[in-house]
């Protein structure tokens, strides 16, 4: 069965660290083609596309937050990490990651994304 | 930055009608378009890529079109399980990946 996981704190104090981690099966970031990105949506708001890092290890932000994020994969674990620094209230989202199978390919799967709180 | 642009924001619907959403991106993507439905509480789906393609286990109701900057979704006899929120995503170029601000399908 292929599926992903988010895991992570749910509350998170203004100007922290927040680190997710994506756990995966069924398939392998080895494989060529495939993706993973992450995803945020704010209470009652669009999704967000934050960062994606690809089966070579090849990375890529969301521009206007590319210098608070970091994302890394492990494929001994099946775990894809996200990092994000000096988190704001404007953070508290649920966070989704999500497969993309091609190089250029539409998510075709996701986890069931965990919510995140920056509050003091 | 490609801005997607989803419109209408709401669409009240009574059952069984048929329905169209519409996308706009600020410049062309080709048919790097996808179309996902979240339901609440939910993760969202992938319904459509390719802008015409369904997804696996994707009802025949649902179909896509378009090309370049101007696409579609159509839901051709809405469901009680359709009411959802409808997003299009560009996946052409990136960073970033973009999507639109979503169509809410509510029941009139």
């Amino acid at each position: 069965q292929v599926t992903l996981r988010e895991s992570g704190p749910a509350l998170v104090k203004p100007t922290q660290t927040l680190t997710l981690t994506c756990t995966f099966s069924g398939f392998s970031l080895n494989t060529s083609g495939m993706c993973v990105s992450w995803i945020r949506q704010p209470p009652g708001k669009a999704l967000e596309w934050l960062a994606r890092i690809d089966w070579d290890d090849d990375k890529n932000y969301n521009t206007s937050l590319k210098t608070r994020l970091t994302i890394s994969k492990d494929t001994t674990k099946n775990q894809v990490v996200l990092t994000m620094t000096n988190l704001a209230p404007v953070d508290t989202a649920t966070y989704f990651c999500a497969r993309a199978k091609l190089w250029r390919g539409a998510f075709d799967l996701w986890g069931q994304g965990t919510m995140v709180t920056v509050s003091s | 930055e490609i801005v997607m642009t989803q419109s209408p924001a709401t669409l009240s619907v009574s059952p069984g009608e048929r329905v169209t959403l519409s996308c706009r991106a600020s410049q062309s993507v080709s048919t790097y378009l996808a179309w996902y439905q979240q339901r609440p509480g939910q993760a969202p789906r992938l319904l459509i890529y390719g802008a015409s393609t369904r997804a696996t286990g994707i009802p025949a109701r649902f179909s896509g079109g378009g090309s370049g900057t101007e696409f579609t979704l159509t839901i051709s006899s809405l469901q009680s399980e359709d009411f959802a929120l409808y997003y299009c995503q560009q996946y052409n170029n990136w960073p970033p990946l973009t999507f639109g601000g979503g169509t809410r399908v509510e029941i009139k």
